[in-house]
């Protein structure tokens, strides 16, 4: 079984300063990672996700994710805050394979104040 | 990008009528879903499928029933519409692949049942 936390259901940052939104997660096997964005009155997006290899994922919009086993985290991270960046950021893992449904986390929302 | 296609995107109804929220996808994709999301609120998986015929109920408890009749569509129905089934649905897919089951989301259709 997988879960999935998200630390923090409101973040709130200054448009210019680092983002940093947390995620750990629990697998029982080595895990696929995954970070969606949701705007207002939309469904998910996808930003990046990890399935193997290179443990710095980058995504769209200037995001990027590091994926650290010994710390079960996939924390995701945009240097510089604009304020369009203000939306509902959901983590997800699946322990891989084409069989198994993602599990997602309880949502950040992340609020932008200029 | 996947290209998922939910119709329509808002709805209100009056208590008691039946509801068929469409859901179409492009892509081929084996998988589909339905979540549940609440403003502001996590995701709750209702109904999944596997593939033509194949449907499954989620982790969240829902009135609504669902069809895999064609691998592209996937409708939600509602029998008998109650104001406690307002909220927004989401619709996905995914491959099946061993590349981390990536799921794609379509736009949401907004229910209020008043």
């Amino acid at each position: 079984a997988q879960s999935v936390t998200q630390l923090g259901s409101h973040v709130s940052v200054s448009e210019g300063a680092l983002v940093l939104l947390r995620c750990n997660y629990s697998s029982s096997v080595p895990p696929y990672l995954f970070w969606y964005v949701q705007y207002p009155n939309q469904g998910l997006q996808l930003l990046l996700k990890y399935t193997t290899g290179a443990t710095l994922v980058k995504g769209i919009n200037g995001f990027e994710a590091e994926f650290k086993k010994s710390e079960t985290s996939f924390h995701l991270t945009k240097p510089t805050a604009h304020m369009s960046d203000a939306a509902e950021y959901f983590c997800a893992v699946s322990p891989g394979g084409g069989s198994y449904i993602p599990t997602f986390g309880r949502g950040t929302s992340l609020i932008v104040h200029p | 990008e996947a290209d998922i296609y939910q119709t329509p995107r808002y709805l209100v109804i009056g208590t008691g009528k039946k509801i068929t929220l469409e859901c179409s996808q492009t892509m081929g994709h084996d998988k589909m879903y339905w979540y549940q999301q609440d403003p502001g609120m996590e995701l709750h998986l209702i109904h999944y499928s596997y593939g033509v015929n194949s449907t499954e109920k989620g982790d969240l408890s829902s009135e609504s029933t669902v069809s895999r009749i064609r691998t592209e569509h996937f409708p939600l129905t509602l029998e008998s519409a109650r104001p406690s089934h307002t909220s927004q649905y989401l619709c996905a897919s995914s491959e099946r692949t061993g590349q981390g089951n990536t799921i794609y989301f379509g736009e949401g259709s907004w229910l209020t049942v008043v």
